[in-house]
């Protein structure tokens, strides 16, 4: 079984600032199957990025994915009070199929 | 434009089983295009995937709940579902239903989830 580490757990920042979450893989994985959510209380979590860097409809481009292999990572640009929230690294691998991270919490600062 | 939607809250007593349908709306289960998954996530914690079915019926389940998961889907109704036995407080969460587009390795579309307790 594939496991995802997520770091920081938490991220303080402020409204403007540049935020950077990592996503790390237990072995090497192919980029195409590596996906990014969001998910705010009380909400389903909404995919963010798919194929490591591949914005999903609609999401701006304030959100960016890149990395290979086993380190992965989601940018934000600038963020806004609406991008507070919590992040979830997903693979698709050999059994089980999906696995997702424990998250990225992003609060204000 | 599909949605999908999955009951009200509920409450199982431990030992018994879950039971939990998603419907969906606005286009058809027996699609080629999509499979069909359930997630779930305890209280505060992170989220799990169940396990996945195509319109054929086959699955795909998580090994750790395997013995104790069956998912079915009925076209006739454009519903699939998830039942869970022998539920204990562990299996308290939101169980959300989503769709895994065919060729594709995420989840775009999920319902917005249904809590349910396990508890006598």
């Amino acid at each position: 079984e594939i496991v995802l580490t997520q770091s920081p757990g938490t991220l303080s920042l402020s409204p403007g600032e540049r935020a950077t979450l990592s996503c790390r893989a237990s072995q090497s994985i192919s980029s195409s199957y590596l996906a990014w959510y969001q998910q705010k209380p009380g909400q389903a979590p909404r995919l963010l990025i798919y194929g490591a860097s591949s914005r999903a409809t609609g999401i701006p481009d304030r959100f960016s994915g890149s990395g290979s292999g086993t380190d992965f990572t989601l940018t934000i640009s600038r963020l806004e009070h609406e991008d507070f929230a919590i992040y979830y690294c997903q693979q698709y691998g050999s059994s089980p199929i999906f696995t997702f991270g424990p998250g990225t919490k992003v609060d204000i600062k | 434009q599909l949605q999908l939607q999955e009951p009200g809250p509920g409450l199982v007593k431990p030992s018994e089983t879950l039971s939990l349908t998603c419907t969906v709306s606005g286009g058809s289960i027996s699609s080629s295009t999509y499979y069909w998954g359930w997630i779930r996530q305890p209280p505060g914690k992170g989220l799990e995937w169940i396990g996945s079915i195509y319109y054929s019926g086959s699955t795909y389940y998580n090994p750790s709940l395997e013995s104790r998961l069956t998912i079915s889907v009925d076209t006739s109704k454009n519903q699939f579902s998830l039942k869970l036995t022998s539920v204990t407080a562990a299996d308290t969460a939101v169980y959300y239903c989503a769709l895994w587009p065919r060729g594709n390795w995420y989840f775009d579309l999920w319902g917005r989830g249904t809590l349910v307790t396990v508890s006598s």
